[in-house]
């Protein structure tokens, strides 16, 4: 079973630049998160979609972030313009209807640099 | 005060140690608790879940979880250089695709 797959790697940026990450979860999970992660830090979630509609948006920055899921299978995530403060890894994860509860797989994650 | 703490280390131990890694948390609703395993570089991985309190065994790792206490803790017997990660914890208030609360990491490092 292929992995949740996610580009770029790296990326690095000037601010107020704007940059947008690519995630393709495993084939048939519904759901798919993305998450900000800096350094020393947890993961925290900026969006949640089940299929391609918003489950939780909360913490997501919406002056700056926005994210989209069409058909419900990619999923881009974009910053503009970026901060600073934006210097982080990205990641997205997805889950299966199905199982045990909590477990979400993560792709490698996008290292997001802002200078 | 943080939903979840979690001492981020470093923790350094010899091969063969056992290791003890905790999170307290805040919210009485959690009732899913989860430990992840981040590899430099890598996205995390599901290492062991818990429902409500209890113990759960899984080869050389242990996880615990104390409602009443709001303290989850993962122990490592036997510990091997290829366990050397960041451990981090995860909750849920429950429901099925749920959004987890991670704690910031524990580093751990173990040397042969």
């Amino acid at each position: 079973e292929a992995g949740v797959a996610q580009s770029p790697r790296y990326k690095i940026i000037e601010k107020r630049q704007s940059v947008a990450f690519w995630c393709n979860p495993i084939s048939g999970h519904a759901t798919l998160y993305w998450y900000q992660q800096i350094l020393g830090q947890g993961p925290k979630l900026l969006i949640q979609f089940q299929n391609n509609g918003v489950v939780d948006d909360s913490q997501l920055p919406k002056d700056r972030f926005s994210a989209e899921r069409l058909k419900g299978v990619d999923s881009t995530l974009k910053i503009q313009p970026a901060k600073l403060e934006d210097s982080a890894v990205y990641l997205c994860a997805s889950r299966p209807t199905s199982g045990v509860h909590g477990t979400q797989y993560f792709g490698p994650g996008t290292r997001l640099t802002v200078l | 005060q943080k939903e979840v703490e979690q001492d981020p280390g470093p923790l350094s131990v010899p091969e063969g140690a056992i290791v003890s890694l905790n999170c307290t948390y805040s919210n009485s609703a959690f009732q899913y608790f989860m430990w992840y395993r981040q590899y430099s570089r890598k996205g995390p991985e599901l290492l062991m879940y818990t429902y409500s309190s209890g113990n759960k065994e899984d080869g050389r790792f242990t996880a615990q979880v104390d409602k009443s206490s709001k303290y989850i803790s993962l122990f490592i017997r036997d510990s091997q250089p290829s366990d050397s990660a960041t451990y981090l914890c995860a909750m849920s208030e429950g429901q099925a695709g749920t959004a987890l609360i991670f704690g910031k990491g524990t580093t751990l490092s173990v040397s042969s």
